[in-house]
Parts: structure tokens; C-alpha cells; sequence
């Protein structure tokens, strides 16, 4: 079965401290994942996704097919980054159906 | 370029009553997408839509809800009647034709039903 695991409802760090959203995945084919997040007030948007192998906000996510894991990390969180973070995956071949974690808050402390 | 818009962006509204919610994708996006997070659990997808077609409604609760999308533009999801299991935020999305992973989906703001 299809499933999005974040174990974390609520995550709080300090300013400048690193930080880790975990989420593991189960796809009985080949997934493709991503991670999306909603600021206060604002839109659901994507933040990254694996295929693309890139870092942005200082976010980086390694696809860990052997542990079936996609976690989130960013070296030195900033206040900004507060916001709420949902993984999320769709099929190599399935694409135009996500299956999302139930997200996990960040709570960046100054 | 204009977004995802839902309307409304909140509803309350009692048991067994109904409601209709709409969303606007962004203009020439034919893929456009339902999916609801109940408090607390996960974003679930309900169904898809590729211009006026449906493409999967696998995730469609019951038959108490009913989406259509309209000569390919604006969608309507209806609730009849409302039970209070569906309270929750339903958001749409759209995306350009084309291999999912190659576009970006764009989500809108939600539309928060409060059923009581």
C-alpha cells in the first residue's frame, strides 16, 4: 500500500541550530518525491523534489531507496523557515496522484 | 498570472445541509485536482480531472460528493448531504498537460468546511 509516514507532528529548533523532518515512504513501484510546504497564511507550495537533486532555501532531501526515506534537512534554521512541511510522493508512471504525510510543524525559536 | 482560486474560503454549514465549492485553476491548465486534509491526518487526493474529464476519482469518499468540471475550465465539488465527517480543508490544484513530474502542480489556499 501506498503510504507517506511523518512521524513528527511538531518539530521546534533554534535559530542557527540544524534541522531534520523525517519522512519515510512505502510505493509498491518506483516513486518520485517531494517535499511541499505552507507558510502562515499562505499557499501549499513545492519546496523541492528529489528528481531534481537540488538545494533551495538551504534545503537539501536525499532519497534513500534502501531505508525507503526522504528526510529534509537544513544545516542552520532561520525564523522564516516556521511553517508546516508535508512530504509527499507520486508514481514514476502514476505521476498525477500525491500521497502526503500528515505534515510535520517547524517552530523556529529565535 | 492569477493562481489557484477557491471559493469560499470558509463554510459552516449544519449537518445534512449542502454545499458547493468551486476553484478556478490557472488559465490553460487542463489537469486539475481535488484533495482534503481532515484535522489531523494527511492530504488525501479525492479525484483528477484532465480538462473536462474525469481521469481518477479513486479517492472520492462516497457518493455524497460530486465534482464537475465545466467545458475543461472552473471545477465544483458538491457535498449533499454534508455529514460532520467531512469537515476539513479541501484544496485544489492544477497543473500544465503533460508528464506530472516535469510540471509544477499549484496548489490553491483551500476552502475550510466546517460541518456541524
Amino acid at each position: 500500500a501506498q503510504r507517506v509516514t511523518q512521524p513528527e507532528k511538531l518539530l521546534s529548533v533554534f535559530k542557527g541550530a540544524p534541522v531534520e523532518l523525517k519522512c519515510n515512504y512505502s510505493y509498491s513501484g518506483s516513486p518520485e518525491l517531494f517535499w511541499y510546504v505552507q507558510y502562515s497564511r499562505q499557499r501549499l507550495q513545492l519546496l523541492l523534489r528529489h528528481i531534481s537533486r537540488e538545494s533551495i532555501k538551504g534545503f537539501t532531501a536525499d532519497l534513500n531507496k534502501g531505508e525507503t526515506s526522504f528526510h529534509l534537512k537544513k544545516p542552520f534554521a532561520q525564523e522564516e523557515d516556521s511553517a508546516m512541511y508535508y512530504c509527499a510522493l507520486s508514481g514514476l508512471y502514476n505521476f498525477n496522484k500525491f500521497y502526503f504525510g500528515s505534515g510535520t510543524k517547524l517552530n523556529v525559536k529565535p | 498570472e492569477a493562481g489557484v482560486t477557491q471559493f469560499p474560503s470558509h463554510s459552516v454549514i449544519e449537518k445534512g445541509q449542502t454545499v458547493t465549492l468551486r476553484c478556478d485553476p490557472i488559465s490553460g491548465h487542463d489537469n486539475l485536482y481535488w484533495y482534503r486534509r481532515v484535522m489531523g491526518k494527511e492530504i488525501k487526493f479525492l479525484l483528477h480531472f484532465v480538462k473536462e474529464s474525469k481521469q481518477d476519482e479513486s479517492g472520492m469518499p462516497n457518493n455524497r460528493f460530486l465534482a464537475e468540471r465545466t467545458g475543461g475550465t472552473y471545477s465544483t465539488l458538491k457535498v449533499q448531504p454534508a455529514e460532520l465527517e467531512d469537515s476539513g480543508v479541501y484544496f485544489c490544484a492544477s497543473s500544465q498537460e503533460g508528464r506530472f513530474s516535469g510540471n509544477t502542480i499549484y496548489f490553491g489556499e483551500g476552502s475550510w468546511l466546517t460541518v456541524v
